[in-house]
């Protein structure tokens, strides 16, 4: 039972433009989502958080939208840059534990 | 942000031996660690929770005979892949917070390879 999940297992975005990764939820617990970007052979590196009483964070080039009642966030890049190709995963976590759950990833390539 | 590490990077074994995985918080006390595994081109998938001193708490299906969880300070958690399979290779990463409530702070992941 897969609780989170990102549809799209790879997306290719030409540089300077925008990157849109999405995910989807179905536990309506989940109250904090997080971004994770990884590389090969490395631990996943925080992105951007939100929480569920918000609809939108932005940090610099990356913000995350979350909408409630369709149980679904995105990840916007914009510029995208080379160096952001790497796997996306989002993850969330319910009110009062820790544990977060996973997405499968997004590979994005983003091309010169 | 924190920093976490692992050692072994990576390690190769062989069936029926035990492979020992130290994951350190650097620079804050972490009073939970979490381990997970992940399978080539899958999800991270949660196998513990680690609270210092205190035995884990871990995911349905993760054995934990198998799988030794010993958090034994603030600062460091090790994970003891017992009578090791091939098909316990994997990547093992682990991760610690703080607080709770705080961002997990991940490590850069172990590789193990089971001959």
């Amino acid at each position: 039972d897969q609780q989170v999940k990102q549809n799209s297992p790879s997306l290719s975005v030409q540089e300077g433009r925008i990157s849109i990764l999405n995910c989807d939820y179905t536990n309506s617990m989940f109250d904090y989502f997080l971004w994770y970007k990884k590389y090969p052979a490395e631990g996943p590196t925080f992105l951007i958080s939100i929480s569920s009483i918000k609809d939108k964070n932005e940090d610099g080039r990356f913000t995350v939208f979350l909408n409630k009642s369709a149980k679904h966030l995105s990840l916007h890049i914009v510029p995208s840059q080379p160096g952001d190709s790497a796997v996306y995963f989002c993850a969330a976590s319910a009110q009062y534990t820790d544990k977060l759950i996973f997405g499968t990833g997004t590979r994005l390539q983003v091309f010169p | 942000g924190a920093v976490v590490s692992q050692h072994p990077s990576r390690v190769i074994c062989k069936s029926g031996t035990s492979v020992k995985i130290e994951c350190r918080s650097l620079d804050f006390q972490a009073t939970t660690m979490f381990w997970y595994r992940q399978f080539p081109k899958q999800s991270l998938m949660l196998m513990a929770t680690s609270n210092e001193g205190s035995k884990a708490t871990y995911e349905q299906g993760v054995e934990k005979d198998k799988f030794l969880i010993n958090h034994a300070s603030l600062t460091l958690s090790t994970l003891t892949v017992t009578s090791a399979h091939p098909e316990d290779s994997s990547f093992y990463i682990c991760s610690a917070v703080l607080r709770y409530g705080d961002t997990q702070y991940f490590g850069p992941g172990t590789r193990l390879t089971v001959l």
